[in-house]
């Protein structure tokens, strides 16, 4: 199994829809967790932190459940733009496991 | 505000060359740097990281090797290359602890 697993998709949705993605993960002692987007032949860019009380930063939504061990990400009224993979990262004692990530397009 | 650089975005080596990519951060002291590796269509693979100035810890055996100089410069580095070597490189870096990391451009390597 692997350490933090994430639905590959890909999810296929129209402008407007919305989207969510979630993230389950194994080591219950891991202590921080982030979102990162990643366009095509790009580097991985930091999209939000997920805090426990559950966190928004305009049409993007995070949550983290640690009884269940996943983490989730909302993205409302998506716009063509948000076409990307979403990768999710669990942090532990300075090291970052990745998801492989999700890849969302989004269609006109 | 902090940066990093990466270079060189994209390299063409044949088999059994020698390889050295570059990475410096700027606008921080003492970061966590990390070298990895993305496959096509696959996720990222931890290959080095370090914690400070001459403190490598190595996630993957392989052909690989790196080394941290100065407090702000990440190389890596092969003295001979596998085909199998082919891939993104991404260098990133991160304050101590838990915090978020932050990538450069990457680097972009196809072995012939």
């Amino acid at each position: 199994r692997k350490e933090v697993e994430q639905d590959p998709g890909p999810f296929n949705v129209p402008e407007g829809a919305t989207v969510a993605f979630n993230c389950t993960y194994s080591n219950s002692a891991s202590q921080s967790f982030f979102w990162y987007r990643q366009d095509c032949r790009k580097e991985p860019k930091l999209l939000m932190s997920v805090y426990s009380s559950g966190n928004e930063d305009g049409r993007f939504t995070a949550q983290l459940n640690r009884a269940s061990q996943y983490i989730s990400l909302l993205i409302r009224d998506s716009k063509l733009s948000d076409s990307a993979t979403y990768l999710c990262v669990v942090r532990n004692a300075g090291k970052s496991t990745f998801g492989d990530g999700t890849t969302l397009t989004v269609k006109p | 505000s902090q940066t990093i650089h990466q270079w060189p975005a994209t390299l063409v080596q044949p088999v059994g060359s020698p390889l050295s990519l570059e990475c410096t951060v700027e606008g921080t002291s003492n970061p966590n740097l990390y070298w990895y590796r993305q496959a096509a269509g696959r996720g990222l693979q931890l290959l080095f990281y370090s914690v400070g100035i001459g403190q490598i810890s190595s996630e993957v055996p392989q052909n690989l090797s790196a080394s941290r100089p100065q407090d702000r410069q990440f190389i890596l580095s092969s003295k001979k290359l596998l085909l199998s070597d082919s891939g993104f490189y991404l260098c990133a870096w991160s304050q101590q602890g838990n915090q978020p990391q932050h990538f450069g451009d990457g680097t972009r390597l196809s072995i012939l």
